[in-house]
């Protein structure tokens, strides 16, 4: 059984650019998360998506947008970069929506 | 408001017990997490505990829940250099299904 991977590993942008970060759920789950970590911080919750639905969304700015696919995949955009937007990136996926969270990787940011 | 505590740094001798403290302030929350991230690394489920229990134990780790004082611990037995990471308390929110999570605790074992 694969688990939640990510894609690209690292990135680096410059300020006002554009970005897309990729998650793979885990087989057989419906639920993805996504958090960004700052350095020597905890991940914070940008928002959730159950069944290719927004399901909740924490303190982050309309620049930061998503998407769910059929197949339960997911894409995280950021528009307009900014240099405290520099963190990981963490996608996390669950069997429903109020689950257990599983984590993939992460995608490092910098954003120059 | 929701807030997840965590003391940042513990060190501890290769073999002995390392105790990790965390306190929560939704009394609602169903859920409480404990995960492990290894430097450069995304996080590892270790495990979690229901509400309504107060203890739980997995092979070398013991987690307790006071739910009074809103209170969560980890404690890992016989602990060893590949327990060296940062240790994350989450708390599940009604809210969509949000974790809320502690800044984490750095755990370094020493020899």
């Amino acid at each position: 059984e694969t688990g939640v991977t990510q894609s690209p590993t690292h990135l680096i942008k410059t300020r006002g650019q554009q970005v897309t970060l990729r998650c793979s759920s885990q087989s057989g789950h419906n639920t993805v998360s996504w958090y960004q970590q700052a350095l020597g911080q905890g991940p914070q919750f940008i928002f959730q998506y159950y069944r290719e639905e927004e399901n909740g969304r924490g303190n982050f700015p309309p620049r930061f947008s998503g998407l769910q696919f059929p197949n339960y995949s997911s894409e995280l955009n950021v528009n307009a970069l900014e240099l405290d937007d520099s963190a990981l990136y963490l996608c996390a996926s669950s069997l429903d929506h109020s689950e257990t969270q599983y984590f993939g990787p992460g995608t490092r940011l910098l954003v120059l | 408001g929701e807030d997840v505590e965590q003391s940042l740094f513990l060190s501890v001798r290769e073999g002995d017990s390392s105790v990790i403290n965390c306190t929560y302030t939704d009394s609602s929350s169903t859920y409480l997490y404990w995960y492990k991230q290894e430097p450069g690394a995304g996080l590892q489920l270790l495990t979690y505990i229901f509400s309504n229990m107060d203890m739980k134990q997995d092979q070398r780790l013991t987690v307790l829940l006071n739910k009074k004082d809103k209170h969560l611990s980890l404690r890992i037995a016989d602990t060893q250099t590949g327990d060296s990471a940062i240790y994350f308390c989450a708390e599940n929110s009604n809210q969509g299904g949000k974790l809320i999570f502690g800044q984490g605790t750095e755990l370094s074992v020493k020899p």
